[in-house]
């Protein structure tokens, strides 16, 4: 089945600075890779995503690229806030199935 | 965006009870609904999948007969943790599917969590 490995565990950058977060996945059927932000003890939110048929896709300071070839994702946060830190999720679904699966999370932690 | 609402958001329970933890999809319908187990600092552990009237699909290394899971309509699906004991104590997190637009094109959302504390 497919296995998301997601990096770093935590990050701290600050304020102003951008953030990237990436993830690689090892099944070459998955062709959707959403991203959720996690405060403490809130649900995840997706915040963007990307389907196979494109390489990078952006809203406003977010943006996520997409690299089939070898199979990784990343995120870019830039210009970064305070209220961007949380935890944040990758997860990768294969083409036909119900489930996402989610990579182990990185921490991001923005000083102000 | 999608709303998916979770009851109760806390619950505190003895040691051999069963607690039952509802999943509302408020606007739209969920053919499928997931059902996820968190623990802290951890990421989201899939537990199993609910379609609306059908049985529900586990993910291995989950007992079934341990958390049951409903799935009768279309916004709402329940799981019942049975016997349960204080290593089930967690955050468990459901999520819906909405409806598909194009091809598999359709987004996941998320309920905002329930803690059960088994004591």
């Amino acid at each position: 089945g497919e296995n998301v490995e997601q990096h770093p565990s935590t990050l701290s950058v600050q304020e102003g600075d951008s953030a990237v977060i990436k993830c690689t996945y090892s099944d070459s059927a998955s062709n959707y890779f959403p991203w959720y932000k996690q405060e403490l003890g809130k649900r995840p939110q997706l915040i963007i995503d990307i389907r196979s048929n494109v390489g990078e896709k952006k809203d406003q300071r977010i943006a996520v690229t997409l690299n089939k070839t070898a199979k990784h994702f990343s995120l870019h946060i830039t210009e970064t806030q305070p209220e961007d830190s949380a935890v944040y999720f990758c997860a990768a679904r294969l083409q036909g199935a119900q489930k996402l699966v989610f990579g182990q999370g990185t921490r991001l932690t923005i000083n102000p | 965006g999608a709303v998916v609402s979770q009851h109760p958001s806390r619950v505190i329970c003895k040691s051999g009870t069963s607690v039952k933890i509802e999943c509302r999809s408020l606007d739209f319908q969920a053919t499928t609904m997931f059902w996820y187990r968190q623990f802290p600092k951890k990421s989201l552990m899939l537990m199993a999948t609910s379609n609306e009237g059908s049985k529900a699909t586990y993910e291995q290394g989950v007992e079934k007969d341990k958390f049951l899971i409903n799935h009768a309509s279309l916004t709402l699906s329940t799981l019942t943790v049975t016997s349960a004991h204080p290593e089930d104590s967690s955050f468990y997190i459901c999520s819906a599917r909405d409806t598909p637009r194009g091809a598999g094109a359709y987004e996941q959302y998320f309920g905002p969590g329930t803690r059960l504390t088994v004591t």
